[in-house]
C-alpha cells in the first residue's frame, strides 16, 4: 500500500516560475526524502527532512515538513527545463524501527517545464 | 563510482519463460533492494537484503519470484515462469547501512513479457 501520495499528479509550468508538489502521508515517520526520476532512468535521491526538522534547503529545493498535518512539499525555485521529471516522496515509517528498511514511496508528481 | 548497475536494460521474452535480472549494488553499500514500477501501482518494494541476508521478501508477488544475492557484490531477481502481468520496470538500489535509508538507484530493466 501507497504510504505517501503526492500532489499534483501532474504539474506544467513556465521555465523561471516556481514548482510545488505536496506529499502526504498516513502514519509517524523518522524521516521524509524526496527523489527525482527522469524518464527512463532510475530515481535519484534529492534531500531527506528528519521528523524534527520543520525545513531544509538544498540549493533551488525547499522541503518542508509538518508532522502535525502528516505532509511535506518539495519547492523547486526558478525552474529549468532540465527539472522535467517525476518527483517522488518516500517515507520511512517510525515504526519499522532502525533495523528495518521499508521505504514507501508515493505515485509522484510528473513536472513539465516548458521553456 | 559507477554507481548501481543493472542488467539487461530491456528484456522482452514470451509467457512461460524464465527471467533473470541482475544488480551490482555500489562497492561499499550493506543493503540492496528489488523494486518494482508500474503505472497502476507505482514503486513496490519486492524485497531487500542486508548483509547479502534477504530481511523482507513479502514484497515478492508470488512463489515465481526469488531473489539471490550470493555475495556483496551481486544480486538476481528471477522469474519463473513469467507471465504477461509481470512486464514492469524492474529496479536494484542500494545503500549504505547508517545512511538514514538513502537510495542509489540503477537504469532499471524494462521487462516485458508477451
Amino acid at each position: 500500500s501507497q504510504q505517501g501520495e503526492e500532489d499534483p499528479q501532474a504539474l506544467s509550468i513556465q521555465e523561471g516560475e516556481n514548482a510545488t508538489m505536496n506529499c502526504s502521508y498516513k502514519t509517524s515517520i523518522n524521516n521524509l526524502q524526496w527523489y527525482r526520476q527522469n524518464s527512463g532512468r532510475g530515481l535519484v535521491h534529492l534531500i531527506l527532512i528528519r521528523s524534527n526538522e520543520r525545513e531544509k534547503h538544498s540549493g533551488r529545493l525547499r522541503v518542508t515538513l509538518d508532522t502535525s498535518k502528516k505532509s511535506s512539499s518539495l519547492l523547486i525555485t526558478a525552474s529549468r527545463a532540465a527539472d522535467t521529471a517525476s518527483y517522488f516522496c518516500a517515507t520511512d515509517a517510525s515504526e519499522s524501527g532502525a533495523g528495518s528498511y521499508q521505504l514507501t514511496f508515493g505515485k509522484g508528481t510528473k513536472l513539465s517545464v516548458i521553456p | 563510482d559507477a554507481g548501481v548497475i543493472q542488467s539487461p536494460r530491456h528484456e522482452v521474452t514470451e509467457m512461460g519463460q524464465e527471467v533473470t535480472l541482475r544488480c551490482k549494488p555500489i562497492s561499499g553499500h550493506n543493503s540492496l533492494f528489488w523494486y518494482r514500477q508500474t503505472m497502476m501501482r507505482g514503486l513496490e518494494l519486492l524485497i531487500y537484503f542486508n548483509n547479502n541476508v534477504p530481511i523482507d521478501d513479502s514484497g515478492m508477488p508470488e512463489d515465481r519470484f526469488s531473489a539471490k544475492m550470493p555475495n556483496a557484490s551481486f544480486s538476481t531477481l528471477k522469474i519463473q515462469p513469467s507471465e504477461p502481468r509481470d512486464s514492469a520496470v524492474y529496479f536494484c538500489a542500494s545503500s549504505l547501512r547508517g545512511s538514514q535509508k538513502k537510495l542509489f538507484f540503477g537504469s532499471g530493466t524494462q521487462l516485458s513479457v508477451l
